[in-house]
């Protein structure tokens, strides 16, 4: 069965306390898999689209990596703005829908 | 301008009462979703159109009827709503295999 899991559920950091969250799954032909950002009373943000093994992107202190079984998704020197909730999702070649994740809740402390 | 708007933003009703949640998109995209987040913040795919089809029809109470009028609109009209219906639901719209762009989501509550 197709599943995307995150982990952890709940991170919580100090200002410019580096970390990852993990994005696993267990999925047939992955098209792409892409990571959001939801701010609390708003819909997720798109931030990346990865679509093979090797693959990084990077976009100011965030950086996602792919791998054939997961990604990762790193906050370098993290500030207090980065709290929010990051979601992934996958896309497959057989079906055109997005299974999602449910997410790891940040919260960067000053 | 908003990129995909979702009317109302909050909708408190009664037991057993028919709603309609509207979508627009200004993006020129041809597929549109509708999504439910429970209150783990799960998303989980309801509905998808592309080009006014309707391509993904996930298990889903029959209740819950989508219409597409043209690929800038897909609006949601639930039937006899239920205490298990309240949720946060997401429209989203993307061009095929991209991105999506999702509204800033409505909040059904059900009294």
């Amino acid at each position: 069965e197709d599943q995307v899991t995150q982990s952890p559920e709940a991170l919580r950091l100090q200002e410019g306390e580096s970390s990852s969250l993990n994005c696993s799954y267990t999925v047939s032909g992955l098209r792409g898999l892409f990571w959001y950002r939801q701010d609390p009373g708003k819909g997720p943000e798109f931030l990346f689209t990865l679509y093979s093994a090797g693959e990084e992107k990077e976009k100011e202190r965030l950086k996602a990596t792919l791998t054939k079984k997961e990604s990762f998704l790193h906050i370098t020197a993290p500030k207090p703005e980065d709290s929010a909730t990051y979601l992934c999702a996958v896309l497959l070649y057989n079906f055109n829908k997005f299974y999602f994740g449910s997410g790891t809740k940040l919260n960067v402390k000053p | 301008d908003t990129a995909v708007s979702q009317t109302p933003k909050y909708l408190v009703t009664q037991m057993g009462n028919d709603k309609s949640i509207k979508c627009e998109q200004n993006l020129g995209h041809d597929t549109m979703y509708w999504y439910k987040q429970d209150s783990k913040k799960f998303l989980k795919i309801m509905f998808s159109y592309n080009n006014k089809e309707l391509i993904i029809n996930e298990t889903v109470p029959n209740r819950f009827s989508p219409k597409s009028p043209d690929k800038a609109h897909l609006n949601l009209h639930i039937n006899s709503l239920e205490l298990g219906d309240s949720a946060v639901y997401f429209c989203a719209s993307s061009r095929a295999g991209q991105p999506q762009h999702f509204g800033d989501g409505t909040r059904l509550s059900i009294l």
